[in-house]
């Protein structure tokens, strides 16, 4: 079955960078597009970022452009969300999740990796 | 930006009683290529991440029970759990893929009453 595993969260300062991961397996990965989505504390579901199945196309909230860059191996399995800048706002739940080709929605999800701004 | 609307913020139905949830589209989300609602719906329960429940506004997701049923068009949708069971406890949301960003309502908690 599809397990799609998070890591990398963390507190961090205001200004500073993280890097989470997602391992997938259970599914041809290199053949899905993949997909960020957060959730703040008590709050409600945040799409943040997409990235097309060979990695050639990448989309992004107004939130977060500019400061994440969503990444993809399909060698190793492993999608990336490489945040920069990160402001207390950014805290949350990130889930990594799985695009149901051809369509848009979330048909599998990571647990999550916590990622606490905080100086 | 496509905004949902979810109402209401919360509801608490008896065990075995029906359960309605609605969502809105601040733009269509019907396309008239394919006469496809691009809605869906999920199910988070407390500690876990969502679920997915049903697409194209009324397609159940595999697995998913029949009590959960989807219905709407355009801009106004409703998730309707036809009996409510002990385990349907979650806040529920609908999400638009029409067009990115990919949005979200805010969300609606069912609980028992």
């Amino acid at each position: 079955q599809v397990q799609l595993v998070e890591s990398g969260g963390g507190v961090v300062q205001p200004g500073r960078s993280l890097r989470l991961s997602c391992v997938a397996s259970g599914f041809t990965f290199r053949s899905y597009g993949m997909h960020w989505v957060r959730q703040a504390p008590r709050k409600g579901l945040e799409w943040v970022a997409m990235i097309s199945y060979d990695g050639s196309d990448k989309y992004y909230a107004d939130s977060v452009k500019g400061r994440f860059t969503i990444s993809r191996d399909n060698s190793q399995n492993t999608l990336y969300l490489q945040m920069n800048s990160l402001r207390p706002e950014d805290t949350a739940v990130y889930y990594c999740a799985k695009d149901s080709a051809p369509i848009r929605v979330f048909d599998s999800w990571g647990q999550g990796s916590l990622v606490t701004v905080s100086s | 930006d496509i905004v949902m609307t979810q109402s209401p913020d919360s509801l608490a139905v008896s065990l075995g009683e029906r359960a309605t949830i609605n969502c809105k589209s601040s733009h269509s989300v019907l396309y008239s290529s394919n006469n496809k609602n691009y809605l869906a719906w999920y199910q988070q329960k407390p500690g876990q991440p969502p679920k997915l429940l049903i697409y194209w506004a009324s397609t159940r997701e595999s697995g998913v029970p029949d009590r959960f049923s989807g219905s709407g068009s355009g801009t106004d949708f409703t998730l309707t759990i036809s009996s409510l069971q002990a385990e349907d406890v979650a806040v529920y949301y609908c999400q638009q893929y029409y067009n990115t960003p990919l949005t979200f309502g805010g969300g609606t908690k069912v609980e028992i009453k």
